[in-house]
């Protein structure tokens, strides 16, 4: 199993240039779950999927888009990139949800915004 | 609001040293805590995940310990090597849905 999965590892983007972070996990988890992280912030949650079709928003969910079509992949959208989103994001799965189900994560997409 | 603390942010101990990280969470309404590795520029590896029915879980030269009612979760590693150089992240499961995470403890041990 490759586990997760995510490109690019590195984007530099100018501010107002839209695009995606792509997520693949190959383990047939049902929920998916994207976090960035930001110094002296640590991880906050920007949106989960429970499973294919079904999508919620996290702790800090604007400018961002999100969507599941298969259980493989998750991809996010940033729609008009501002510098606030310069932070390095990391996706995540786990079987399911509740008690029992550890979570993998991903290597991570190291994004700036100029 | 779920908030969840660690302490100290660095430690910087000699190889061999046992030594103990801490969690402390506010709202006892968890469903798991989870302690994850961070090297630097990497992601996360988890290291234990323990249920909050359970008090402790044990992986080789780690143990985590799980206090519900006080909100305190501890992570004990025995004879510390330089490979265990890294950032210790501790998370709490709430509402089946959101992992809540501490800021870390940046853990340096010296050879």
């Amino acid at each position: 199993n490759a586990g997760v999965t995510q490109t690019p590892k590195f984007q530099v983007l100018k501010t107002g240039q839209s695009m995606t972070l792509q997520c693949a996990q190959d383990m047939n988890h049902e929920y998916m779950s994207w976090y960035r992280q930001d110094p002296g912030m640590g991880l906050r949650l920007i949106h989960y999927s429970v499973g294919a079709g079904i999508t919620d928003q996290g702790e800090v969910p604007n400018g961002y888009n999100v969507s599941r079509s298969t259980t493989e992949d998750f991809p996010l959208r940033l729609l008009s990139a501002a510098p606030s989103q310069t932070s390095v994001y990391f996706c995540a799965s786990a079987p399911g949800l509740g008690y029992f189900y550890e979570q993998y994560f991903g290597p991570g997409t190291r994004l700036t915004v100029t | 609001k779920q908030e969840v603390t660690q302490i100290p942010a660095a430690l910087s101990v000699p190889e061999g040293e046992n030594l103990v990280l801490n969690c402390s969470f506010t709202d006892s309404a968890i469903y798991n805590l989870q302690w994850f590795r961070q090297d630097p520029g990497k992601g996360l590896t988890s290291l234990l995940l323990i249920q909050s029915s359970q008090r402790e879980q044990t992986s080789g030269r780690l143990n985590a310990s799980l206090d519900k009612s006080s909100g305190r979760s501890t992570l004990y590693i025995a004879a510390s090597q330089p490979g265990d150089s890294a950032t210790y992240l501790c998370a709490v499961l709430v509402r089946s849905e959101k992992l809540v995470f501490g800021k870390g403890t940046k853990l340096t041990v010296n050879p």
